[in-house]
C-alpha cells in the first residue's frame, strides 16, 4: 500500500499569510495525487488534481505542485473562509489513501 | 448540477447488516466509477470500496472486504454498499463519491455524507 504522509498535523497563521502544507508518498505516484479541503461539519471538497491543477471554481490563491513521491499545497494569501482540514489523496494505485490531514487555524 | 444524495445510514447494532444507498443526479452515472469513502469520528478520510462505470469490476479496503460489498443500478443512478456483520470500528459517516471514467482518478464531486453507528 502507497502510505501517504502530511505535514504538518496542524497549523495556526494570521490572515493573508502563505501556507504551506506538505504530503509524501511512501513510493513513486508520479502527477496522481490530490487535494482536498474539508470545513467543520461538511464533506471534502476537490481542490486540487494531478498534482498542480486547479480545480474549476476554485480560488487562484490555491496551488499545488511537486510529483514523484513529494507534494506541496500552497495557500498564497490566508483567508478566514480557507479555515479547514485539507487532504492529500494518491489515485496511482489501489488501495486509494489519504493523508493524515492538516487542520489550518487562523492565529 | 451534479449531485449525490446518501441514505440508509442509522443505529445498528454489532454482527448487523445495513444497505447503504446514493442517488446521483445531473451527470451520466453509467460512464463513472464511484468510490465510498468514510470518517471516523474525529477521524480521517479512510477509502472503503470502487466500482467501474459499468460495475464490472469491484474493489473494497482490507478492514470491509468478506464483510461489504460496493454495487450499482446504473438504470436508477444509484449506488449501493452493503454492510454485513458490522463492528464498532465501522461507526462513521459515510460518503459516495463520483470519479471520472476510470478507478484511478480524483474523487470530483462529494455526497453530504450518511452516518452510521455501530453500538449495542
Amino acid at each position: 500500500d502507497t502510505q501517504m504522509t502530511q505535514s504538518p498535523s496542524s497549523l495556526s497563521a494570521s490572515v493573508g499569510d502563505r501556507v504551506t502544507i506538505t504530503c509524501q508518498a511512501s513510493q513513486d505516484i508520479d502527477k496522481y495525487l490530490s487535494w482536498y479541503q474539508q470545513k467543520p461539519g461538511k464533506a471534502p471538497n476537490l481542490l486540487i488534481y494531478d498534482a498542480s491543477n486547479l480545480e474549476t471554481g476554485v480560488p487562484s490563491r490555491f496551488s499545488g505542485s511537486g510529483s514523484g513521491t513529494d507534494f506541496t499545497l500552497t495557500i498564497s494569501s490566508l483567508q478566514p473562509e480557507d479555515i479547514a482540514t485539507y487532504y492529500c489523496q494518491q489515485y496511482d494505485n489501489l488501495p486509494l489513501t489519504f493523508g493524515g490531514g492538516t487542520k489550518v487555524e487562523i492565529k | 448540477e451534479v449531485q449525490l444524495l446518501e441514505s440508509g445510514g442509522g443505529l445498528e447494532q454489532p454482527g448487523g447488516s445495513l444497505r447503504l444507498s446514493c442517488a446521483a443526479s445531473g451527470f451520466i452515472f453509467s460512464n463513472n466509477a464511484m468510490t465510498w469513502v468514510r470518517q471516523a469520528p474525529g477521524k480521517g478520510l479512510e477509502w472503503v470500496a470502487t466500482i467501474t462505470s459499468s460495475g464490472g469490476s469491484i474493489y473494497h479496503a482490507d478492514s470491509v472486504k468478506g464483510r461489504f460489498t460496493i454495487s450499482r443500478d446504473n438504470s436508477k443512478n444509484t449506488l449501493y454498499l452493503q454492510m454485513n456483520s458490522l463492528r464498532a470500528e465501522d461507526t462513521a459517516v459515510y460518503y459516495c463519491a463520483m470519479q471520472g471514467p476510470v478507478i484511478l482518478y480524483q474523487m470530483e464531486v462529494w455526497g453530504k455524507g450518511t452516518s452510521v453507528t455501530v453500538s449495542s
